[in-house]
């Protein structure tokens, strides 16, 4: 079974740029996540979607950053305009079910940096 | 919302040498999964275990639901366990929460 698929894996971009990350969930997720893992800390959630409806984006910084999930399956999460504390990787995962907190899977992350 | 907390934050071990690593909660959960991220970043799963005990090779997880908190066993340990490890806990609205993490770091 194929796993979470993320890309690009790096990206460098100088800031008030912006970049898309792309995500690719395991097939029949319904949930989806993005967080962001600051170096040294622990990944911090920004949105979680269920199917292709938002279920949580309370640490989303909406000014800046949005993320869709068109048809429920692939998702995309874009910086604009970028910062440099928005340096981090960025690590997407998927669920099957949201209610009863199943088992969450991983992509390999794209790492970002602002320069 | 839900507290995650991990301890000890930091742990050198020498090579075969047992560890015992922790993961407190502050309400009750639906879920818990101990991660490994390896040296390039990517998050491993090594347990699901909402309670009760599991086994995988050398690495065992017991958790604890009533008492709000879980352990992580690490046997014989490799250098190749070294990496930081992460318990992770979600609630009845499927929110995967973090802990900080515990640096592992396995000496030859």
């Amino acid at each position: 079974e194929a796993g979470v698929a993320q890309s690009p894996r790096y990206k460098i971009i100088e800031k008030r740029q912006s970049v898309a990350f792309w995500c690719n969930p395991i097939s029949g997720h319904a949930t989806l996540y993005w967080y962001q893992q600051i170096l040294g800390q622990g990944p911090k959630l920004l949105i979680q979607f269920q199917n292709n409806g938002v279920v949580d984006d309370s640490q989303l910084p909406k000014d800046r950053f949005s993320a869709e999930r068109l048809k429920g399956v692939d998702s995309t999460l874009k910086i604009q305009p970028a910062k440099l504390e928005d340096s981090a990787v960025y690590l997407c995962a998927s669920s099957l079910a949201t209610q009863w907190g199943t088992e969450a899977f991983f992509g390999q992350g794209t790492r970002l940096t602002v320069v | 919302g839900i507290q995650v907390e991990q301890s000890p934050p930091d742990l050198i071990l020498q090579e075969g040498a047992n560890s015992t690593l922790r993961c407190n909660f502050s309400d009750s959960v639906n879920n818990l999964q101990w991660f490994h991220q390896n040296p390039w970043g990517q998050l491993i799963n090594l347990f699901y275990i909402p309670s009760g005990t599991k086994q995988n090779g050398r690495l065992s997880a017991t958790t604890v639901a009533t008492e709000r908190y879980s352990l992580l066993y690490i046997s014989s340990s490799q250098t190749t366990d070294s990496g930081v490890y992460f318990c992770a806990v979600n609630n009845q609205g499927g929110k995967l929460i973090f802990g900080q993490g515990t640096e592992l770091s396995v000496k030859p």
